[in-house]
């Protein structure tokens, strides 16, 4: 079942903070988070497990909130080579970790000088 | 080498055609997977191979068929495809037994005419 993502597009001045969402209606056993840009191969940002956590890869960091089956990826102080369509991809609980990964539809980021 | 290398990079190809995709990865993961991906649509899973073997296909028609070598080469042959086929389709590899992040290859831009 796909994951929800929220919003699907964001435009953004450099230098200023986006969240992105991403929830889903069944228990998760992980949530993996990708970055696209256009007319390249996705890029793997971080993964997040069930119990909840929290990761930061440079000034970009995500949480895992298993009570709601959420997780959010905060860019701050965002730069240019931020913009992409970011994916967030789940797995479910009670399947094999590592081989069904299910992409929500993304979010659009665009950061402007 | 932490590359996942995809040939060719384009490919148009007629519907009695048969044609082959090739995947390959020297970063030792033994779990490679097939992802078809529309425009502006988020990647979609067609198969996954475990150790050489073929341990998830999607529903995907016949006409797609996988194989996989050996431990670094993953193949998509291509037979009797439709118009509709016409899509990125994206390798990827991980580690088994994690989950661990995938790492995408930079896609095959099919065109079905």
């Amino acid at each position: 079942q796909q994951p929800v993502q929220s919003p699907q597009a964001v435009i953004l001045r450099e230098g200023e903070d986006a969240v992105i969402n991403c929830s889903s209606s069944k228990a998760l056993y992980s949530v993996h988070w990708y970055r696209q840009k256009h007319g390249e191969a996705p890029v793997f940002l971080m993964i997040l497990l069930k119990g909840g956590e929290q990761k930061g890869h440079d000034k970009i960091s995500a949480s895992f909130n298993e009570k709601k089956q959420q997780s959010s990826l905060y860019l701050t102080a965002s730069q240019l080579s931020y913009s992409g369509t970011y994916f967030c991809g789940t797995e479910r609980v009670g399947e094999t970790s590592g081989s069904r990964l299910t992409f929500g539809e993304g979010t659009q980021l665009t950061v402007n000088p | 080498d932490t590359e996942v290398t995809q040939t060719p990079k384009h490919l148009v190809m007629g519907m009695t055609n048969k044609k082959s995709l090739k995947c390959e990865q020297h970063m030792g993961h033994r779990a490679m997977y097939w992802y078809k991906q529309k425009a502006k649509k988020p990647p979609e899973l067609m198969f996954v191979y475990s150790y050489e073997k073929l341990s998830i296909n999607e529903s995907v028609p016949s006409r797609f068929s996988p194989e996989c070598p050996n431990s670094s080469l993953l193949n998509l042959h291509l037979h009797a495809l439709q118009p509709e086929d016409s899509a990125l389709y994206l390798c990827a590899s991980s580690q088994v037994g994690g989950p661990w992040g995938y790492t995408f290859g930079s896609g095959t831009r099919l065109t079905v005419v």
